[in-house]
């Protein structure tokens, strides 16, 4: 079975501060991909990558950066949280030369 | 552009059948994906359609047309487990894997 952990299913932190989110995947996949998945907006591609140290932008990379220094994981950064970064945030993966995605449980994010 | 629609909400009663449909707008496509997502917790991989027409598997099915860029999820002998949101997702062509995701419909079941 795939699996993938994220470091916090909750987190809660105040604006300005730099925030890490971890994300590992224990199945050797290349791809990794960030999301946040906000009411009636869908999940929203923030960053992904296809393999160590390669990373592309998603829809909304504004006020994020990643970082992925091992194959299998996959971090994403605030660097100064704002409370329009409330949201949940699912991490993914998939193998090189596949589409489906499979996802970690997780974090739900409150910026105050 | 590239859009897909999905009903926001629908309810359905334990024991019946409920087709969620999915419709999208994108300008090239390899094949669509249907998730289950159950409150607060990952979504999970529940179909992949490529070929027109309907896959069976067990109580859920998913149906594709490609000309009529339209797909439904097809969800048989409702339990109250199958609560949740449901989302349909399209791979693009190169698109380096990535997914254009529907807003997802969320499911409840009454008794």
């Amino acid at each position: 079975d795939v699996k993938v952990t994220q470091s916090s299913r909750y987190l809660v932190k105040r604006t300005g501060e730099k925030v890490f989110l971890e994300c590992v995947q224990d199945m050797d996949h290349e791809n990794m991909f960030w999301y946040r998945q906000d009411p009636g907006l869908g999940l929203r591609l923030i960053y992904f990558s296809y393999d160590v140290k390669m990373k592309e932008k998603g829809d909304i990379p504004e006020g994020y950066s990643v970082s992925r220094e091992k194959k299998e994981r996959f971090s994403l950064i605030l660097e100064s949280a704002s409370t329009n970064q409330t949201s949940m945030y699912l991490c993914a993966s998939s193998f090189g030369g596949e589409e489906t995605q499979y996802f970690g449980p997780g974090t739900r994010l409150l910026v105050l | 552009g590239q859009n897909i629609d999905q009903p926001t909400e629908m309810t359905a009663t334990e024991g019946a059948i409920v087709q969620i449909n999915c419709t999208y707008q994108t300008s090239g496509f390899n094949g669509l994906f249907w998730y289950q997502q159950h409150a607060g917790e990952a979504p999970t991989f529940l179909s992949y359609n490529v070929l027109d027409g309907l896959e069976e598997k067990g109580r859920f099915s998913s149906f594709l047309s490609r000309s009529k860029g339209y797909s439904y999820l097809l969800l048989k002998e409702l339990q109250m487990k199958d609560s949740a949101s449901y989302l349909c997702a399209v791979s693009p062509p190169d698109s380096n894997y990535q997914l254009i995701w529907g807003a997802g419909t969320k499911l409840i079941i009454k008794p």
